[in-house]
C-alpha cells in the first residue's frame, strides 16, 4: 500500500510568512510524529499524536509551531511568522501502534529567505 | 541525560572492517528498541529491530542489554554502500509512549 505522503516536497517562503505542511499517514497507523532535521543535524522530535489521545506537543519549539491531526488522519504542522532559523526538512512518520516500527515520508524541505 | 545517546562518530574505516555501534537510553521503561539508517537527504528507514536475544540479519547483529540499558549494532565486512548514518531508535515511556531517536552517528566507508 501507499507510504507516508509529505507535501510539499520543497517550499521556499518569506521571512515572517506563514507556512502550512501535510502528511498523510499510512492508513491504520495510530500513531503520528513530526521532526525537524536541520543540515548535517540529528532527528529533532516535534509533536507526537497517538490516536485521540491529547498529543505529545514538548518537542515544539515556540508558539509559532503548531500541528493537528482529526482521528486517525492527516496532520498538518503550522509554522506561523517563519524565521531563517525555521529552514530544515520537516519529517513526518507513523506507526501502527506506540511500540511498532516508524514509517517515514520523504519530508519537505522548507527554506526561509 | 539525553534520552537517547549514541558514539558521536563519524567513523572511517576501510572496507571488510567490522565496526560497532553502541546507543545507552536513560528510561529504564522502554519497551522497543531499532537501528534506522539514514542515507544523505534521505529518510530514516528502518534497518532492524532489536530484540533481547540479540537478532542478525546478513553482516549485522543488533544487541540489547536492558540491564544496562544499552543497545549495540555490529556491521562485519563493511561495504561502500553501508556509508550512511546510524539512528538508535527507542520507544520510551515519558508521559506516553512515543519513538525517540538518537543523534546519530556517521559512518564513512572507503575503498
Amino acid at each position: 500500500g501507499a507510504g507516508v505522503s509529505q507535501s510539499p516536497s520543497n517550499k521556499v517562503t518569506e521571512k515572517g510568512k506563514d507556512v502550512e505542511l501535510r502528511c498523510d499517514p499510512i492508513s491504520g497507523h495510530t500513531a503520528l510524529y513530526w521532526y525537524r532535521q536541520r543540515l548535517g543535524q540529528g532527528l529533532e522530535f516535534l509533536i507526537y499524536f497517538q490516536g485521540n489521545s491529547a498529543p505529545d506537543k514538548s518537542g515544539l519549539p515556540s508558539d509559532r509551531f503548531s500541528a493537528e491531526r482529526t482521528g486517525e488522519s492527516v496532520s498538518t504542522l503550522t509554522i506561523q511568522r517563519t524565521q531563517q532559523e525555521d529552514s530544515a526538512v520537516y519529517l513526518c512518520a507513523s506507526s501502527l501502534g506506540s511500540v511498532t516500527e516508524a514509517f517515514f515520508g520523504q519530508g519537505t524541505r522548507l527554506t526561509v529567505v | 541525560r539525553k534520552e537517547v545517546e549514541q558514539d558521536p562518530g563519524p567513523f572511517n574505516v576501510p572496507e571488510g572492517a567490522t565496526v560497532a555501534f553502541n546507543c545507552t537510553y536513560s528510561n529504564s521503561a522502554s519497551q522497543s528498541f531499532f537501528w534506522y539508517r539514514q542515507d544523505c537527504r534521505k529518510e530514516p528507514k528502518l534497518l532492524m529491530s532489536v530484540y533481547s536475544s540479540g537478532n542478525e540479519d546478513g553482516r549485522f547483529t543488533a544487541q540489547l542489554n536492558r540491564a544496562s540499558q544499552y543497545i549495540s549494532l555490529l556491521i562485519r565486512d563493511s561495504k561502500l554502500s553501508d556509508s550512511a548514518t546510524y539512528l538508535c531508535v527507542v520507544n520510551g515511556n515519558t508521559g506516553g509512549f512515543k519513538t525517540i531517536f538518537g543523534a546519530g552517528t556517521r559512518l564513512f566507508v572507503k575503498a
